[in-house]
């Protein structure tokens, strides 16, 4: 069965730098987001993405968070100058259309120091 | 605004026992998807099962039973005859359809099942 892959699993990261997290959605998959939890916290929406741009966001989603689809296959979240706060799992999902299970990927979890 | 609560934090059951983890949403929408996923010790994120506003039939899939009530605004979920491997965090998820696209969760139930 087809899944959402991410990597890395676990980034360390000094705190100021910036991140990449990569994504790769189920391939016939329309529709990208991006989630995070803060840990044994719950899941919160930060983006979602369609047709080659952002269709919604969420208050999180500030001005150091942006997304990219650079081809046809992968979907990334970069932070700029990470903060001790952005420490949480990053959780990419894809689905065909509005209404469809998400499907999610394993999680990324990002740790600052 | 869309909003899910999940009223019980944790609750501990023991194994064999029937648990019901309480759902219950707020929507502008009169179309919207409701949604349970399972979060094992693990981390990752396991679809369960998806309803549709217009579809109030309940449904069961083995151990696992759901129970749409669209008059209480409510999508319980009935874990019967419980296992050790069923000890996770069970989340909620709200999808509209006109109003937004992004899920919403609900805080999630932690749902520990002794051996």
């Amino acid at each position: 069965e087809p899944e959402v892959t991410q990597t890395p699993s676990h980034q360390v990261t000094q705190m100021g730098q910036e991140v990449i997290l990569r994504c790769v959605p189920i391939s016939n998959h329309l529709y990208f987001y991006w989630y995070r939890q803060i840990l044994g916290q719950k899941v919160e929406f930060l983006v979602s993405f369609y047709n080659n741009e952002i269709s919604e966001k969420s208050e999180i989603f500030d001005d150091q968070f942006s997304v990219e689809r650079p081809d046809g296959s992968n979907f990334t979240l970069k932070i700029r100058s990470t903060k001790l706060e952005d420490s949480a799992m990053y959780f990419c999902a894809s689905s065909y259309s509005l209404g469809q299970p998400q499907h999610f990927g394993d999680g990324t979890r990002l740790s600052i120091l | 605004a869309q909003k899910v609560t999940q009223a019980q934090t944790e609750i501990s059951v023991v194994e064999k026992e029937d648990v019901t983890l309480d759902c219950v949403y707020e929507t502008r929408d009169t179309t919207y998807y409701l949604f349970w996923y399972k979060q094992p010790p693990s981390g990752e994120l396991v679809f369960l099962i998806r309803r549709n506003s217009f579809d109030e039939q309940n449904e069961i899939s083995g151990r696992y039973s759901w129970n749409f009530q669209k008059s209480t605004s409510s999508f319980n979920f009935t874990i019967t005859a419980s296992q050790v491997v069923d000890s996770a965090v069970y989340f909620c998820a709200l999808s509209e359809v006109f109003y937004g696209q992004n899920f919403v969760f609900g805080p999630g139930t932690r749902l520990s099942v002794l051996p």
